[in-house]
């Protein structure tokens, strides 16, 4: 399988507790993205990599969130202390972006995230 | 910031109908205008894409318009069939953009 792949698919939590997902970009892709998703709406961008680097981060992403992309392959999204508001889908997305102009995102199946 | 809206917001149609969602954005610079569908329980998924340069892109039964001067674009789906049935999000932006910035949403059920 060549697309975005995220672990886990799904995960229950108790409030307080630390969860961490993984993304797996499609290979070559120097760019990985991180979104989220409540219910009804649509993906809201929290982080971005270019290879290790992370270039930018969205007012959503709390000093609980933290996001690392080490060798400029995969990423990890962890977020401490989860509280019952984290609950939602997290998206992860890739590019590449190598002189072009036009982005295009492809993105994995996401992590269900659920704060009880 | 980018504000972009799509409508309808809820889509039904008979399946062979066809179906057109607009997409609204305000910003000028945007030249670069993507389409994603997402089914229940799945990621988007990027169906078609146009760029500023061209007024109109085809593929099969998809299809999407851009009128740049009006910051609109839309999508076109002929011959409807039931696996159609989605959430589909435009999601407009500029080339060099790091972020998408999506729609409100539009759901499209196709009923037999």
């Amino acid at each position: 399988d060549t697309g975005v792949s995220q672990d886990p698919r799904h995960k229950i939590t108790k409030r307080g507790q630390n969860v961490t997902f993984r993304c797996d970009p499609i290979s070559e892709h120097n760019r990985l993205y991180w979104y989220r998703q409540t219910l009804g709406q649509g993906p809201e961008f929290l982080t971005y990599f270019q290879n290790e680097a992370q270039l930018e981060k969205s007012r959503l992403l709390s000093d609980r969130f933290s996001a690392e992309r080490p060798k400029g392959s995969f990423s990890t999204l962890e977020i401490q202390r989860t509280e019952q508001g984290d609950s939602a889908m997290y998206l992860c997305a890739s590019s590449l972006v190598a002189g072009h102009f036009y982005n295009e995102q492809f993105f994995g199946p996401g992590t269900r995230l659920t704060v009880l | 910031g980018e504000n972009v809206e799509q409508h309808p917001s809820t889509l039904s149609v008979q399946e062979g109908d066809s179906a057109v969602i607009k997409c609204t954005y305000s910003d000028s610079a945007s030249n670069y205008f993507p389409w994603y569908k997402q089914e229940l329980g799945k990621g988007p998924q990027l169906i078609i894409d146009i760029r500023s340069n061209v007024g109109e892109k085809k593929d099969q039964r998809i299809a999407v318009t851009l009128n740049k001067t009006a910051k609109h674009f839309s999508l076109h789906i002929t011959e409807t069939q039931p696996e159609d049935s989605a959430v589909y999000f435009c999601a407009p932006n500029t080339g060099t953009a790091s972020k998408l910035t999506f729609g409100t949403g539009t759901r499209l059920q196709v009923t037999l």
